[in-house]
């Protein structure tokens, strides 16, 4: 079935530094890629998303580029801030229900970001 | 804007008893979640909801009933608690068509002893 395979954490950065944090999936179809961010004690927040192969996701200093030759979704950002620490989840969006009302989201299993000052 | 709100933030249970995890949402929203969040494992779907008198079961849907009698109400009963369902509970909203996003509630901590 559908999956999402995110790199393990805790993610360990100095201010400044600069981030990636891995993401890949396996999909029959033709998902929608997206990362949340849950800070702590919150909800999941949407970070940001893509829809179709090449789009470029990007909101608050991350971007993300959606990769269908090597089915990847990296979440990246030039300079990470004390405030960027939190839990970042790769998502997508069940295919087989594209465009339906029962899309489902699929969760990775998340990655600690600690952004040390 | 309130969003997605659940209640309570916090309960402890004994093995066996039952109780409603409360969600409500303001925003008019046709689908509703319901999602646990346990270490190592992300978040899983329990049951979801395309509109109200329509339920569905997710991935993870033993021990768990829902209903959805109102577009704003969409509660999660746990009719006899089990130490496996301590977890952090998110019940999640978004309008009906296309990909939009997930609005999430704070969550719910429970704990089953």
């Amino acid at each position: 079935g559908d999956s999402v395979t995110q790199m393990e954490g805790p993610v360990t950065l100095s201010e400044e530094a600069f981030l990636t944090i891995n993401c890949t999936y396996t999909a029959t179809g033709y998902p929608s890629l997206f990362w949340y961010v849950q800070y702590p004690g919150e909800g999941l927040q949407l970070l940001l998303k893509a829809t179709k192969a090449d789009d470029k996701g990007s909101n608050k200093g991350f971007e993300a580029t959606y990769r269908k030759e090597t089915t990847s979704f990296h979440l990246e950002k030039g300079s990470v801030q004390v405030s960027d620490s939190a839990v970042y989840f790769c998502a997508l969006s069940d295919p087989s229900f594209y465009g339906g009302a029962t899309n489902k989201l699929i969760f990775g299993t998340g990655t600690l970001l600690a952004v040390q000052p | 804007n309130a969003g997605v709100t659940q209640t309570p933030k916090f309960q402890v249970l004994k093995t066996g008893q039952s109780m409603t995890l409360q969600c409500a949402q303001d925003m008019n929203h046709e689908y509703m979640s319901w999602y646990r969040q346990d270490p190592g494992m992300g978040l899983r779907l329990i049951h979801y909801s395309v509109g109200a008198g329509i339920t569905d079961q997710g991935e993870v849907p033993n021990g768990y009933n829902v209903s959805r009698s109102t577009t704003e109400d969409f509660p999660l009963r746990l009719l006899s608690a089990a130490p496996s369902q301590t977890s952090v509970y998110f019940c999640a909203s978004r309008p009906g068509t296309g990909n939009s996003p997930l609005h999430f509630g704070n969550g719910t901590r429970l704990t089953v002893t």
